[in-house]
């Protein structure tokens, strides 16, 4: 199976700074990397797909990059509706694996 | 609107079986591949299942190899989890999914139901 590490497990911070999330994959996956945020009591929801793509809905201040092994998801000016919980998911083969989660809360 | 309705979640007695069901509405159902995904409290994601539009071709996790079977009416527009020889480790929320139906690399769940719970306790 395609591990998925994800980092860090949780991060502190404020209304309008810049964050990244990184996920390795344990073996190349191409582009195939999913990003999505879940709050509490909530069912996921998908931000951004193939690595770099924006979901039709989420906010531009979302982006995605890499291919391989290393991808990343960035949030540009975090507002106060980005406090919630992020996986990777890898969707290059089944298993389809998610990262451990990384809870995003405010400082 | 694409909705997703999970039902059928319950506390069951480890060993046990249950059928998970989920409604599917808003969406053409027989055109797409849809997934199981579960989240045991307090935990992680887990993909665990996923079926092709027309129930040729299923795929599942390790973990359920065995003892979870996945199916689906198209008529009906329902998908189902059959779940055996159920485990105290299965405890979670699962989840229906829809897949988006993209081709590679485009392949994630766009939508999601709401969850149903499965306890597994004696």
């Amino acid at each position: 199976d395609i591990q998925m590490t994800q980092s860090p497990s949780s991060l502190s911070a404020s209304v309008g700074d810049r964050v990244t999330i990184t996920c390795r994959a344990s073996q190349r996956i191409s582009t195939s990397v999913n990003w999505f945020q879940q709050k509490p009591g909530k069912a996921p929801k998908v931000v951004i797909y193939a690595a770099s793509t924006l979901e039709i809905g989420a906010p531009s201040r979302f982006s995605g990059s890499g291919s391989g092994t290393d991808f990343t998801l960035t949030i540009s000016s975090l507002q106060p509706e980005d406090f919630a919980t992020y996986f990777c998911q890898q969707s290059f083969r089944t298993p389809y694996t998610f990262g451990q989660g990384t809870k995003l809360e405010i400082k | 609107e694409v909705q997703l309705v999970e039902s059928g979640g319950v506390v069951v007695q480890p060993g046990g079986s249950l059928r998970l069901s989920c409604a599917a509405s808003g969406f053409t159902f027989d055109d797409y591949t849809m997934h199981w995904v579960r989240q045991g409290p307090g935990q992680g994601l887990e993909w665990i299942t996923l079926i092709s539009w027309d129930g040729g071709s299923t795929k599942y996790a390790d973990s359920v190899q065995g003892r979870f079977t996945i199916s689906r009416d198209n008529s009906k527009n329902s998908l189902y989890l059959q779940m055996d020889s159920l485990r105290a480790e299965d405890t979670a929320m699962y989840y229906c999914a829809k897949d988006k139906g993209g081709a590679f690399p485009e392949v994630y769940m766009d939508a999601w139901g709401k969850g149903t719970t499965v306890t597994v306790s004696s």
